[in-house]
């Protein structure tokens, strides 16, 4: 079975530039989930999709981030525009169900370095 | 809100030795209780999880045990080996009204062992 794919893998911008970053889960994840890892730091959830449907975007810097999830499957993250302070590592995650019973699945991630 | 500290690393042991890393956490619900590795280069993978209180979590030779009591889920093994080292986070989900799967994660740990 295919893990969940991300690209790119790695990402080095200009601060004010913007950046997108793409995530494929597993196949029949319905949930999705986009982590922000900055260094020495635990992953935080940005935002939560239950097929193409936002269940949690309550730590989404939403003035200069955006994700959808069309049709359910494939995710796009955007930053626009970039600060120096997004330099972090972006992950994604599937889980067939939004549940804390439910493994997620986690991506190789993507490094973006703001400059 | 809900929260997970884990002990600050990194943790630097000899192959075979004992290991401990704290995690302890606080939760306004019933949440389940996760352990995650991250080896070098590679994403992140469960390692072990407890859902509900005196649980026992097991895999690799490692184990961690809900403790209701002391809010707590110490992650260990017996006898460690070199390519156990890795970054170790702790993560809780809640399971009450608001189960969305989401994770909160710890700050990790990091563990080095030598040879």
């Amino acid at each position: 079975e295919a893990g969940v794919a991300q690209s790119p893998r790695y990402k080095i911008i200009e601060k004010r530039q913007s950046v997108a970053f793409w995530c494929n889960p597993i196949s029949g994840h319905a949930t999705l989930y986009w982590y922000q890892q900055i260094l020495g730091q635990g992953p935080k959830l940005l935002i939560q999709f239950q097929n193409n449907g936002v269940v949690d975007d309550s730590q989404l810097p939403k003035d200069r981030f955006s994700a959808e999830r069309l049709k359910g499957v494939d995710s796009t993250l955007k930053i626009q525009p970039a600060k120096l302070e997004d330099s972090a590592v972006y992950l994604c995650a599937s889980s067939l169900v939004a549940s804390g019973n439910y493994e997620q699945y986690f991506g190789p991630g993507t490094r973006l370095t703001v400059t | 809100g809900d929260s997970v500290t884990q002990m600050e690393g990194p943790v630097t042991l000899s192959e075979e030795a004992f290991l401990t890393i704290n995690c302890t956490y606080t939760a306004t619900g019933y949440p389940s209780l996760f352990w995650y590795v991250q080896y070098p280069g590679e994403g992140l993978q469960l390692l072990l999880k407890a859902t509900k209180a005196d649980d026992k979590g097991s895999n690799k030779g490692f184990e961690a045990t809900y403790r209701k009591e002391t809010t707590s889920f110490h992650l260990e093994k017996g006898s460690v080996q070199v390519s156990d080292s890795a970054v170790y986070f702790c993560a809780l989900s809640d399971q009450g009204s608001s189960n969305t799967g989401k994770l909160i994660f710890g700050q990790g740990t990091t563990l080095q062992v030598k040879p």
